[in-house]
């Protein structure tokens, strides 16, 4: 089955470093999906991405989409202590979404 | 608006015994899943439902059971608890669109069986 692998699994980061994180799938996706999730909160909806070498900006976050379609990279530029949390992956498959193992973020003031 | 709740938020059982855990959205979803969260281990899909009347097993479906007889609930059953099923359970619903799979998760139901 379709396997959707992240790195790095944790990274801590003294406030106003970048960070980015990257996502691998074994197979081709239809749209990658990207969430947050706080200690102890939900997953929350960030973004979908679905063009190949599609590249979407909230802010100070830049979300990439490889070209094959296969990859893709959440980059936070100058984190702050309001982006702690553990950031997800989920590549689209045809009715499911197979998530990474996650991205933990801390960031110390 | 409500979007996804899940009940209860937290549940201590005993081996052996059953449970239901409960998921509603009222966005109209097609798509409702079921995951389990393990520290280390993401989210993996335990079963999922494209629309009422039709589930289809996910990742790790053995010792869970789930029917869709609305497009609202999608509950989940537990047959006979074991220590392994100690976890944060997530219910989690979407439109079936591909460029629009944006999926609304619930609060976490957080299961100890001892």
């Amino acid at each position: 089955g379709q396997q959707v692998m992240q790195i790095p699994q944790y990274q801590h980061v003294q406030e106003g470093e970048d960070f980015t994180t990257y996502c691998n799938s074994s197979t081709t996706l239809s749209n990658i999906q990207w969430y947050k999730q706080r200690p102890g909160g939900h997953p929350v909806f960030l973004i979908q991405l679905v063009k190949s070498g599609e590249v979407k900006k909230q802010k100070r976050l830049t979300f990439q989409f490889g070209e094959a379609k296969k990859n893709s990279s959440l980059h936070i530029t100058a984190t702050q202590t309001t982006d702690v949390g553990t950031y997800f992956c989920a590549g689209g498959g045809y009715s499911t979404l197979t998530f990474g193992k996650g991205t933990m973020l801390l960031v110390s003031p | 608006n409500a979007g996804v709740t899940q009940t209860p938020k937290f549940q201590v059982l005993k081996t052996g015994q059953s449970m239901t855990l409960q998921c509603a959205q009222d966005m109209n979803h097609e798509y409702m899943s079921w995951y389990r969260q393990d520290p280390g281990m993401g989210l993996r899909l335990i079963h999922y439902s494209v629309g009422a009347g039709i589930t289809d097993q996910g990742e790790v479906p053995n010792g869970y059971n789930v029917s869709r007889s609305t497009t609202e609930d999608f509950p989940l059953r537990l047959l006979s608890a074991a220590p392994s099923q100690t976890s944060v359970y997530f219910c989690a619903s979407s439109y079936g669109l591909v460029s629009d799979r944006k999926a609304f998760f619930g609060q976490g139901t957080r299961l100890t069986v001892v």
